[in-house]
């Protein structure tokens, strides 16, 4: 069965401070990754995905197969960068293509001023 | 509409009560789900429609649960004799297709009393 898992559920850092958001994840097949964003009274919205290797609002993250990781890196935070993060894992194949996410429990991350 | 709209927002609904949940995907969606985010989880899968076609409803968690899409439009979340446990934000998301990100609705919040 698939698994994520974010081991912190609150980070804090000062503006400009480096952050990463880890995530780990088990699964036996080919992953697909992606990391969702939940500012404060919005809508969960998609931040970025593993296969599309690009970098959104300063973000980028890296899947390493070999550590079963997709840390979320930035690498100077902002205070609008204060949301509550979730790592997702997309399975279930249908018709060839994955359909289910699996969420990690999410990080609150705070970017103190 | 412009995005994936869900109502009600809130509901409140007694013990025992029947309640059912609503979702309008974005136009033109083929694929649509449901997913349950308890107090200080991450979202979890219920279920999975193409179309009318329900396609996956393995996480639905008791008989309790009933979704339908008849139109492949419109969605409805059907939960019978309420519980106590089933207080949650429920989630709704559609997607062009599967391979495209998904968009979420803004959820409506279930308290069971």
């Amino acid at each position: 069965a698939q698994r994520v898992t974010q081991p912190e559920k609150l980070l804090s850092v000062f503006k400009g401070a480096p952050v990463e958001l880890k995530c780990n994840y088990s699964y036996s097949g080919s992953p697909e990754l992606f990391w969702y964003v939940q500012y404060s009274r919005q809508r969960l919205q998609l931040l970025l995905r593993h296969i599309s290797r690009e970098s959104i609002k300063g973000f980028t993250a890296d899947l390493n197969k070999g550590e079963t990781s997709f840390h979320l890196k930035k690498p100077f935070a902002q205070e609008e960068d204060s949301a509550m993060y979730y790592c997702a894992l997309k399975s279930g194949n249908s018709g060839g293509s994955n359909y289910k996410l699996t969420f990690g429990k999410g990080t609150l991350l705070t970017v103190n001023p | 509409g412009a995005g994936v709209s869900q109502s009600p927002r809130y509901k409140v609904a007694k013990r025992g009560q029947d309640v059912a949940l609503r979702c309008d995907p974005i136009s033109g969606h083929v694929s649509l789900f449901w997913y349950q985010q308890a107090l200080g989880q991450g979202p979890e899968f219920l279920t999975y429609f193409q179309n009318e076609a329900q396609l996956d409803k393995s996480g639905l968690p008791s008989d309790r649960f009933f979704a339908e899409r008849p139109e492949g439009s419109v969605s409805t979340l059907k939960i019978q004799r309420t519980q106590q446990e089933d207080s949650a934000v429920y989630l709704c998301a559609s997607s062009l297709q599967m391979d495209y990100g998904y968009t979420f609705g803004s959820g409506t919040r279930l308290t069971v009393v």
